[in-house]
This record gives C-alpha cells, structure tokens and sequence, in this order.
C-alpha cells in the first residue's frame, strides 16, 4: 500500500522566519511529487512540484527538497508571509494519473 | 470566473436518500478527477476521466457511487442510498492535458456533503 505521512498536523512560524513543513512516502520506483495549499472554504491550489530525479526545485519563496533515500520530501518557504497561512498537502504521484494525498499541515504564520 | 464550478456548495441529506453532484470544469480541459475529503484527512482519488471516457474508477468507494461526463465536459457525480459515512468535502479538480499525475490539477472549491 502506498503512503503519504504528513506527522505535524500544525506548525506556527513567526513572520520573516522560515516555515519547514515535511512529508514521509512509501518507497515507490516512479514518483512525483507536489505541494498544495488550501485556505479555508477553497479547493487545494497546486503550490511547487519535483520529479524523483531531481533533490531541489525552487520558485520564489518556496523550495522543495526531495532526498529519496530517507523517502522525505520537505517544503521551505522564506520569508514566511501571514499570506501563507494555509493548509499544505504533499501529494505522491506514484506512477499513474492519481495523486496519494498526505493529512496536511496548517501553518499559522504569526505577525 | 474562469475557474472550476461546484454546485451545490453544501448538501445534506437524510440518510437512503440520492444526490447529484456537479462539476463544471474549466473550459477545454481534457482531465477531470474526483476526490472526497473526509474531515481531517487529505484528499482521496474517486474517478478519472479523459474527456468523455470514464478510464480509472478504482477509488469509488461501492456500486452506490457513479460518475459520468457524457459530453467531455460538465460532469456529474452521484451517490445513491447515502450513508453516514459518506459524509465528506467531493472535489472535483481538472487539468489540460491527459493524466500522468505530474500535471497541475485546478480544483472547485468542493460540495460538503452532510448526511444525516
């Protein structure tokens, strides 16, 4: 069975700080993967992604770091925003059209 | 807007009863999916379509879900005889191209269905 493990539910980040949300996978030969945000009462809006044969993708204020051999993926976002209080969901693409969703994280960043 | 349409925004129904639930994708999009969002947990794949054809419905939970996109564009997801347990957010998300699952997805803002 192929998994997504999001272990903090919550994080809270002080403004201008950087904000480290992680996500753990089964093991899997073609992956993908990718971060969405929710804000409440809003459908998932697609974040940043990386394929498996990468280890860092980097737009703007978010980086996501992918190191296969732990099977961790995390997302850092700096200088972190109140903007970006949101709910965060890694999502695996384990090699076909349908993504595996971890629980989420909400990030509160405080002012 | 230009963005993915869901009606209704919330439902609730008495439990044996059916409902409809609609998606209106964005324009020209070849790829639509369903996923439910039970509270507290991520998204969980229903269906696929690819244009009209329904290609992977390996998520419907039982026979009491279907899903059809009979023109390749608005689509409807039904559940019949609704139980307790399926009490969830149903996102309806698309994209342009065929799934691969690497593409980015536009979702609806879901139907939060509460049956009673």
């Amino acid at each position: 069975d192929q998994q997504v493990k999001q272990n903090s539910p919550s994080l809270s980040v002080q403004e201008g700080r950087i904000s480290i949300l992680n996500c753990d996978y089964t093991n899997s030969m073609f992956d993908y993967f990718l971060w969405y945000k929710k804000y409440p009462a809003e459908g998932p809006t697609f974040l940043i992604s990386i394929s498996s044969i990468k280890d860092k993708n980097e737009d703007g204020r978010f980086t996501v770091f992918l190191n296969k051999s732990a099977k961790h993926l995390s997302l850092h976002i700096v200088p972190s925003q109140p903007g970006d209080s949101a709910v965060y969901f890694c999502a695996v693409n384990f090699g076909n059209e349908k993504l595996t969703f971890g629980t989420g994280t909400r990030l509160t960043i405080i002012p | 807007g230009a963005g993915v349409s869901q009606s209704p925004r919330y439902k609730v129904a008495k439990r044996g009863q059916d409902v409809a639930l609609r998606c209106d994708p964005i324009s020209g999009h070849v790829s639509l999916f369903w996923y439910q969002q039970a509270l507290g947990q991520g998204p969980e794949f229903l269906t696929y379509f690819q244009n009209e054809a329904q290609l992977d419905k390996s998520g419907l939970p039982s026979d009491r879900f279907f899903a059809e996109r009979p023109e390749g564009s608005v689509s409807t997801l039904k559940i019949q005889r609704t139980q307790q347990e399926d009490s969830a957010v149903y996102l309806c998300a698309s994209s342009l191209v065929p799934g691969t699952g690497k593409e980015k997805l536009f979702f609806g803002s879901g139907t939060q269905l509460s049956v009673l």
